[in-house]
């Protein structure tokens, strides 16, 4: 059974800082991974979504990487500011066409 | 806009009483899912669907029901039979099993709570 880990639980940095985020699967068999970021009593918005044939995706600030070897994936966020105080969550979907959710990491960005 | 509709954003329910939530998309996509998020925990799949009039019970679907009348709605229900249902309710869609790479999108969620 696939099983989705994220570490750090929470995160608290000064704003500037270079910072990242891991996120671990058990079952290394995925399609995709997707990196979503959810503000208090909102949705997930999608921030990137890696495919099982790349290795990395970038969209600004935001760098994600993939390695299905080891079944793990880290979210890069560079000079970070208040504005991504948020919790972020990855998930990944494999045979059954589900999303398999971890529980998040806790950012704060501190000004 | 294209996008994930939930309504209503609050909803409050009497013990034994059932309730619908709504989720329309217009992205045309095929697959539409169900997820519950408590406080602390992960976001947990109720029921998904891959095609109209046909759906799949995910890991909790136990005192909830669904349909897939339309491509663009998968209205779940909230019964009686569901005894902790307050949470925040969570809809989300992609364009389906044939298009495996593609992303997700979700909704801004509906939160329910028993009263």
């Amino acid at each position: 059974k696939q099983e989705v880990t994220q570490i750090p639980a929470a995160l608290s940095v000064p704003e500037g800082e270079n910072l990242v985020l891991n996120c671990s699967f058990t079952d290394s068999a995925i399609y995709n991974l997707q990196w979503f970021r959810q503000d208090p009593g909102k949705g997930l918005t999608s921030l990137l979504l890696i495919q099982s044939s790349q290795r990395e995706q970038t969209s600004g600030r935001l760098n994600a990487s993939l390695d299905k070897s080891s079944g793990r994936s880290t979210l890069y966020i560079a000079a970070s500011q208040p504005g991504d105080s948020a919790t972020y969550l990855c998930a990944v979907i494999s045979g059954t066409y589900k999303y398999i959710f971890g529980t998040g990491t806790r950012l704060k960005v501190l000004a | 806009d294209g996008g994930i509709t939930q309504s209503p954003k609050y909803l409050f329910r009497k013990e034994g009483q059932n309730v619908t939530l709504s989720c329309e998309q217009n992205l045309n996509h095929d697959a539409m899912y169900w997820y519950r998020q408590d406080p602390g925990q992960g976001l947990r799949l109720i029921y998904y669907s891959q095609i109209v009039n046909d759906f799949q019970k995910g890991d909790i679907a136990e005192g909830y029901s669904v349909s897939r009348e339309k491509k663009e709605s998968f209205p779940l229900t909230v019964t009686s039979a569901q005894k902790n249902p307050t949470a925040f309710y969570l809809c989300a869609s992609r364009v389906g099993e044939g298009r495996l790479g593609t992303e997700a999108f979700f909704g801004q969620g509906t939160r329910l709570t028993v009263v």
